[in-house]
């Protein structure tokens, strides 16, 4: 089955620091990755929305200068952090998804394992 | 905006039962629902889709219902075991904003022995 990996699987880092986390898709072209941020207890939000060699959408309320998302390959989207803090402390989460084909029917995403991003 | 809810964060139950889930959404009519598990620490694994047209869907001991008219899936889990004992996530893929997936909030199922 199709394989998604994250790097590293956790991090420390002090406050005002950046931290990249890099998103692989293992066996498959991604044409689409999407980043998510999961707090405890609580549902996946989706923070933005990256296509190969464009720009990523983000969403609203999700700051696209502190979140620099890249996705310069079919195989590989990187999220940095920058000037983290606190508040930024959560579990970040990529999914991949390949061409859907004639018709615009879409793929299953596939998670990754996710990222712990602890900033003190 | 698009809001799906499930009905529970957390639901116990005797191995062997059947587990159900419910998920309901508004505001919008998906063409995609899908169901996911989520274990501690880790990303979400896909379990089943359903599509608008679809009435239902079985994969082993899972099944899945989707009603459009009550806005609702439900997801069973038949013969239950501990190892089932999990996060359950719902979500709608958006069709028109990219197939992006909007999740509920999740539903921790306790299987005890």
């Amino acid at each position: 089955g199709a394989v998604v990996s994250q790097h590293p699987s956790r991090v420390i880092c002090k406050s005002g620091t950046s931290v990249k986390i890099e998103c692989r898709s293992l066996d498959f072209q991604a044409t689409t990755m999407f980043w998510y941020r999961q707090f405890p207890k609580q549902s996946l939000m989706l923070m933005a929305t990256s296509n190969e060699g464009s720009k990523a959408t983000y969403e609203q309320g999700v700051e696209k200068d502190k979140f620099l998302i890249n996705h310069a390959s079919l195989t590989l989207s990187t999220l940095t952090v920058t000037s983290a803090h606190p508040e930024d402390s959560s579990f970040y989460i990529c999914s991949a998804r390949d061409y859907g084909g004639a018709g615009g029917t879409y793929n299953e995403q596939f998670f990754g394992p996710g990222t712990r991003l602890t900033v003190l | 905006s698009q809001k799906i809810e499930q009905n529970s964060e957390a639901l116990n139950i005797q191995e062997g039962k059947t587990a159900t889930l419910t998920c309901n959404y508004t505001n919008y009519s998906p063409a995609y629902l899908q169901w996911y598990r989520q274990d501690p620490g880790r990303g979400p694994v896909f379990l089943l889709l359903i599509r608008e047209n679809e009435k239902e869907k079985r994969k082993e001991r899972l099944k899945v219902t989707f009603d459009t008219t009550l806005k609702q899936s439900l997801f069973h889990i038949t013969a239950s075991q501990p190892a089932d004992s999990a996060t359950y996530l719902c979500a709608l893929l958006i069709y028109n904003q990219g197939g992006k997936l909007i999740f509920g909030q999740g539903t921790e199922l306790s299987v005890k022995p």
